[in-house]
């Protein structure tokens, strides 16, 4: 069965600062991973996906996740944090899953809230 | 081009009430799913459908129903509604393993 552990349910950190968003996911298979971003009150936004390509995904507003299949990790970065970084981020891994008759289920971790100070 | 769009967006219910949830897609996805999120548990998936006229279980799928009569909607139904079920559900449809988001739907039961 496939699954996701975010690392961190708050990390915090100063404007210009580097984020780090820790992600470590578990599957039998091939696994794509995405990470989303949700701001107050807001949905789902799609930040970047790996799907067995390029094993360093360059997403959008800066962030990048490095995917490393030796560690089971998929952790989101970002050189220099912006206020309007402050958000809940959300990391996902889909695959192909036998209990569900081999359909793709996209998974979730429970989240990361990402605090940005001034 | 919608997308994924959900119907409604915010919803207060009384206990023991019902109502339906309707996610309408225009992506000409097979896979769409019902999920809910609550603070600190992340998305949790409560029923899928893999084309028309399936459906599954995922993994909170108690108190509630779901249909896909057609390919591009897929219902969500709360019988008899409890505090528990408030939350935010969100639907979301899929081609191969990424899946695209509506908007969601504020649902609270008092």
């Amino acid at each position: 069965a496939q699954s996701v552990t975010q690392l961190d349910s708050h990390v915090s950190v100063s404007e210009g600062t580097p984020v780090l968003l820790r992600c470590n996911y578990s599957s039998s298979y091939s696994p794509s991973l995405f990470w989303y971003v949700q701001h107050p009150n807001k949905g789902l936004q799609l930040l970047l996906k790996y799907t067995s390509a390029a094993t360093l995904v360059k997403g959008i507003n800066g962030f990048e996740a490095e995917f490393k299949k030796s560690e089971t990790s998929f952790h989101l970065t970002k050189p220099s944090a912006h206020m309007s970084d402050a958000a809940e981020y959300f990391c996902v891994v889909s695959d192909v899953s036998p209990t569900a008759g081999g359909s793709y289920i996209p998974t979730f971790g429970r989240g990361t809230s990402l605090i940005v100070h001034p | 081009n919608a997308g994924v769009t959900q119907t409604p967006k915010f919803r207060v219910l009384k206990t023991g009430q019902s109502m339906t949830l309707l996610c309408a897609q225009d992506m000409n996805h097979e896979y769409m799913y019902w999920y809910r999120q609550d603070p600190g548990m992340g998305l949790r998936l409560i029923h899928y459908s893999v084309g028309e006229g399936t459906t599954a279980k995922g993994e909170v799928p108690d108190g509630y129903n779901v249909s896909r009569l057609k390919k591009q909607n897929f219902l969500l139904g709360l019988e008899s509604a409890a505090p528990s079920q408030t939350s935010v559900y969100f639907c979301a449809t899929g081609v191969n393993t990424e899946a695209f988001f509506g908007q969601g739907t504020r649902l609270t039961v008092v």
